[in-house]
Order: C-alpha cells, then structure tokens, then sequence
C-alpha cells in the first residue's frame, strides 16, 4: 500500500464545474503540499497546510490530520486547471508524493 | 521572483556516457534535492543535501551521485547512463531543514533525460 493515495487517478469535467481531488495517507506528517504540474513538467506550489482550511482564488484546500485526508476543491473550473495536481506530505526529513490526478477541463 | 533552474530541458545521451545535470536557485535555500518523475510511480527521491558539502541518499539512489560545492548549486551525476534512468528529472529546494520546519518545495523546470 503506498504511504500517499489519491483519488480519482483521472477526472474529466465541463468548464464551470466544482471540482475535488481527494489525498489519503498513512503516516504521521507535519504538513502536507498540493502541487500543480502542466504538460511541459513545471511544478508550481498551490497550498502548503497542516491544519484547517486555505483558500487561494478559486481554489480551497483543506485537511483533517486525525482522518489523515486533505482535499483540494476547485470552483468554477476552466480549461486552464487542466493539469496533474498532486499531493505531497512532508515526513521528515524530506516529502511522500502521491501519483497524481490527472484533471481535464473541457471547454 | 524566486527561482530554481536547470541546464537543460531535453538532453539525449548514449548508454554508459557520464551525464551531469545541474540545478540552481536563487533564494539561498539551504535544502536542495533531485527526484525522478515516471509514469504511474510519481516523484521519487534520489538525494537531497540540507548544507554545502552534505549529501544523503534518498530511496533511489543507485546509479547517482551528487555534488554540492556552492549553496546555490546542486549537481546530480549519471555515472554510466543506462536505458533504465531515462526518465524527467527535477530539481526543487526548500528554505530550512528540521522537523518543524514549514516550507514549500520550489521545483525547477525538468530535464527529459533519453538515454540510448
């Protein structure tokens, strides 16, 4: 079982919709990452947490340490979302990567 | 405007050439690291180094080396490439090192590394 789960693995959806991406781990953490990877490979940071709730924009991110779940919700999604979000905790000394959702926004 | 980059975007090598890849950052990180990208396994460590001169293995790192000289720059070593280390190679650095510590990783752009 990988330590960091993501799900869905692949998610189509039409412009404007609400959109979650789901991140489950097992292994104690500090604080966990969502990133944001384009075709291309550039990672950029979207949110860096390790309890509650942050909001960026259309996006919100939220985590639950004692359920070791976080979501990143996207509102009103547009074609320009569409890339890999991934998770990643922070396991000292270093990061646990998740596989990634690979997200599709379609006109 | 933080930054991190990388020497090359694309680079096509030869099996059993040695290939180096550099990586550097501007925001005088202290922590640097190298992590390999494959279909369906993510991100994976190779080394990381938390100071100039300090080095620790990361969970793949047969077939590399690094170097780090400088603060600024850190060097990831193919010694003998082979076809199995073809693969996105990416660089990230993060502020400080400790347990506590609650810094996000900056990644540089990648290098698509072929090997033939």
């Amino acid at each position: 079982k990988n330590e960091v789960e993501q799900s869905p693995q692949n998610l189509t959806a039409q412009e404007g919709e609400f959109i979650t991406i789901n991140c489950s781990y097992s292994v104690g953490i500090s604080a966990l990452h969502w990133l944001q990877q384009h075709p291309g490979g550039g990672i950029v940071s979207l949110f860096m947490l390790s309890s509650g709730k942050k909001k960026h924009g259309r996006l919100i991110a939220t985590i639950n340490i004692q359920e070791k779940h976080s979501s990143l919700h996207i509102t009103a999604s547009h074609p320009r979302d569409s890339a890999v979000y991934i998770c990643a905790v922070k396991r000292y000394p270093t990061f646990v990567f998740g596989p990634g959702t690979r997200l599709s926004v379609l006109p | 405007d933080v930054k991190v980059t990388q020497s090359s975007r694309y680079l096509v090598k030869r099996t059993g050439e040695k290939v180096f890849l550099e990586c550097v950052q501007d925001m005088d990180h202290e922590n640097m690291f190298w992590y390999r990208q494959d279909p369906g396994l993510g991100l994976r460590l190779i080394y990381f180094s938390y100071d100039v001169k300090m080095k620790e293995k990361g969970d793949i790192p047969e077939g590399y080396s690094v170097s780090r000289e400088k603060k600024e720059r850190f060097s990831l070593i193919l010694e003998s490439a082979s076809t199995n280390q073809t693969s996105m190679y990416l660089c990230a650095s993060t502020q400080s090192y400790g347990e506590s510590s609650y810094n996000e990783q900056f990644f540089g752009p990648g290098t698509r590394l072929t090997v033939l």
